[in-house]
């Protein structure tokens, strides 16, 4: 069974600063790659994912993907305080059922 | 708008009692799910639905079970409710496909007294 976790399991960066998630995946098979953000009492909502090795970047948001690693990050660059959220991770090996991280609690402070 | 509805938002119930979980979605998505979230141990898959009665185990489908007969509807039901079961409960749907994104519910917080 897939085993997904992540680091750090919380984390406080002042507002301007550049914050890095990490996740680590044990199924070598995993294809397809997530991060979600989840805002305190809400939904888990999709934020970015990747399918191939590399780099893929969407406005303050940077996605990496190693495979051969076992590892995918996500960096956010100007961290905002409404960026204050709960970032969960999430694998798929390619039979619909998706693999969650713990998380990270990232706070930005003003 | 895609939207996923789950209701209850929050529910308290007696040990034994049964319990039923509600979810709609109006994006004919074919794919929908139950998790459940824990402090400390993230979100945990009970149970996937690949279409209408088309139903399968998660990891952890010990003591409930699902009904699905349209195919914006997933039901989740918990017959006998145990404490162990007090968590925040969350429907997803997705197109089907392994690359697809999931679209999550609000949650419903069961509370098992």
């Amino acid at each position: 069974q897939q085993n997904v976790q992540q680091s750090p399991e919380s984390l406080i960066v002042p507002e301007g600063a550049r914050t890095s998630l990490n996740c680590t995946f044990s199924d070598s098979a995993s294809q397809y790659f997530w991060w979600y953000r989840q805002h305190s009492g809400k939904a888990p909502k999709a934020l970015m994912s990747i399918f191939s090795n590399g780099e893929k970047e969407e406005g303050r948001f940077t996605i990496h993907l190693n495979k051969a690693s076992l590892h995918f990050s996500l960096h956010i660059r100007d961290s905002q305080p409404s960026d204050s959220a709960l970032y969960l991770c999430a694998v798929n090996t390619g039979y619909q059922n998706f693999y969650f991280g713990k998380g990270t609690s990232l706070t930005v402070i003003p | 708008d895609m939207k996923v509805t789950q209701m209850p938002r929050y529910l308290i119930k007696r040990m034994g009692e049964n319990v039923l979980l509600e979810c709609g979605q109006d994006m004919s998505h074919e794919t929908m799910y139950w998790y459940r979230q824990d402090p400390g141990l993230g979100l945990q898959l009970i149970y996937i639905s690949y279409d209408v009665d088309s139903n399968s185990e998660g990891d952890i489908p010990k003591g409930y079970r699902v009904s699905r007969k349209k195919r914006e509807h997933f039901s989740l039901i918990l017959d006998s409710a145990k404490t162990n079961q007090t968590s925040v409960y969350f429907c997803a749907s997705s197109l089907g496909g392994s690359a697809e994104t999931l679209y999550f519910g609000s949650g419903t917080r069961l509370t098992v007294l």
